[in-house]
């Protein structure tokens, strides 16, 4: 069965970077497109940006642009998403969420992982 | 980018309420849409795409309609379960992914 199983909760101080972990199994990583989505605390679901497992290519949100960098290893089915110079406003839960057709115009995210909460706070 | 706006931003219901969430966008985005449902500390779960798809394993109480601009969701009788937050999200026109911003379900 397709798992998504994110690492674990990041404390980090304002300035600093993170890197949150995705290791997909159950299916051929490099077939499907990953996304990166965060919510704030309270907040809604806001798009981070997207990989693509097999090329390596990132589209980001305009907003991360700079800040963002999402990377994967085939090897071990794994794909990253650092973001850099955090503030408070970065604290949320980030979520990877898998694009189900690399080759169809009606998609959607039909497999997610579990979280990881990151704070930021000094 | 496509702004999707959601109505109302929170109901209350009784089990056995029919309810409907509208999700409306700021251009055509033809059947490019999704709606999700959310419960506390879980991640995000399928339940309708391409407007009115039904995701396999989620109960048929649920339902969706619309194309262009203005899309629904439907519950038709309210379980228990059903109390959470559900988004609208298109996948229309990208970058950016666009979600709604949200209507949280409660008693």
């Amino acid at each position: 069965q397709v798992q998504l199983v994110q690492s674990g909760a990041e404390v980090k101080k304002p300035g600093a970077s993170v890197k949150v972990s995705c290791k997909a199994s159950g299916y051929t990583f490099t077939n499907y497109y990953m996304h990166w989505v965060r919510q704030a605390p309270g907040q809604g679901l806001e798009w981070m940006g997207i990989i693509n497992p097999s090329g390596g290519s990132t589209t980001y949100a305009q907003k991360f642009q700079g800040r963002v960098t999402m990377t994967r290893d085939t090897s071990t089915s794994t794909v990253y998403m650092e973001l850099s110079s955090l503030r408070s406003e970065d604290t949320a839960v980030y979520y990877c969420a898998r694009e189900s057709s690399m080759t169809t115009i009606i998609t959607f995210f039909d497999y997610w992982g579990q979280g990881t909460l990151v704070t930021v706070s000094s | 980018d496509i702004q999707m706006t959601q109505s109302p931003s929170s109901l209350s219901a009784f089990v056995g309420d029919r309810v409907t969430i509208t999700c409306r966008a700021s251009q055509s985005i033809s059947s490019s849409l999704n709606w999700y449902q959310q419960k506390p500390g879980k991640a995000p779960k399928l339940l309708i795409y391409a407007a009115s798809s039904l995701q396999r394993g989620v109960p048929s109480r649920f339902s969706g309609s619309g194309s262009g601009t203005d899309f629904t969701l439907t519950i038709s009788s309210l379980q228990p379960e059903d109390f959470a937050t559900y988004y609208c999200q298109q996948s229309y026109s990208r970058p950016p992914i666009t979600f709604g911003q949200g209507t949280r379900l409660e008693i």
